[in-house]
């Protein structure tokens, strides 16, 4: 089945430091991947996406590479702020996986003024 | 355009209770898909409507169930509520292509607490 894993434990960086998430992946056919983020208290907000390998997703700084050689899809971002404090999680679907999401864990970052 | 939205925000429920959970989907979508998100861990897949049948469902037991009705807006209804079930309930909405891997849209969610 469609699985999808994120590297372990809270990340905690400084302002304006480089923040990359691990994020790898198994899946049936074809998926689409996805980053979500969730700040404290609310739902998922969709962060970027990718439908098709070598895509690349970017928004608000934050950018992923669809990577099929390496079924990886890492997060990353050149300068962080505190206001990207949140949770991140990876995502696929893929309409031969019964086009239904699968999380990873998620990763807790804090960013320090 | 409103987005997806989801009624009501925060509940708490004595165990063996029942609840019910509301989604009204994105304009133009019609599918919808619930999701369990305990505290910590990533959202897990309850159960899926379109055309208002359950078309998939993740691994959970009977005691969770839904409904769409023709409008697409879809209710989750947990009975014999445990201290388990106590999370985050998300709904997630999408258009049916057929053939393509779909967008999903979240609502804000239901924080249900079972004491």
């Amino acid at each position: 089945g469609n699985s999808v894993t994120q590297m372990e434990g809270p990340v905690t960086l400084s302002e304006e430091a480089f923040l990359t998430i691990n994020c790898t992946y198994t899946a049936t056919g074809y998926p689409s991947l996805f980053w979500y983020v969730q700040y404290p208290g609310e739902g998922l907000q969709l962060l970027l996406k990718a439908t098709k390998a070598d895509d690349k997703g970017s928004n608000k700084g934050f950018e992923a590479t669809y990577r099929k050689e390496t079924t990886s899809f890492h997060l990353e971002k050149g300068s962080v702020q505190v206001s990207d404090s949140a949770v991140y999680f990876c995502a696929l679907i893929s309409y031969y996986g019964n086009n239904r999401l699968a999380f990873g864990k998620g990763n807790q970052v804090v960013v320090i003024p | 355009d409103a987005g997806v939205t989801q009624s009501p925000t925060h509940l708490i429920k004595t165990r063996g209770q029942q609840v019910t959970l509301r989604c009204s989907p994105k304009s133009g979508h019609d599918t919808v898909s619930w999701y369990q998100q305990a505290l910590g861990q990533g959202p897990q897949f309850i159960f899926q409507y379109y055309e208002e049948e359950e078309r998939q469902r993740g691994n959970f037991p009977d005691r969770f169930s839904g409904h769409q009705y023709p409008n697409y807006s879809s209710e989750l209804n947990v009975n014999a509520l445990l201290l388990g079930d106590s999370a985050l309930y998300l709904c997630a909405s999408s258009l049916n292509t057929g053939t393509e891997n779909t967008e999903a849209f979240f609502g804000q969610g239901t924080r249900l607490t079972v004491v």
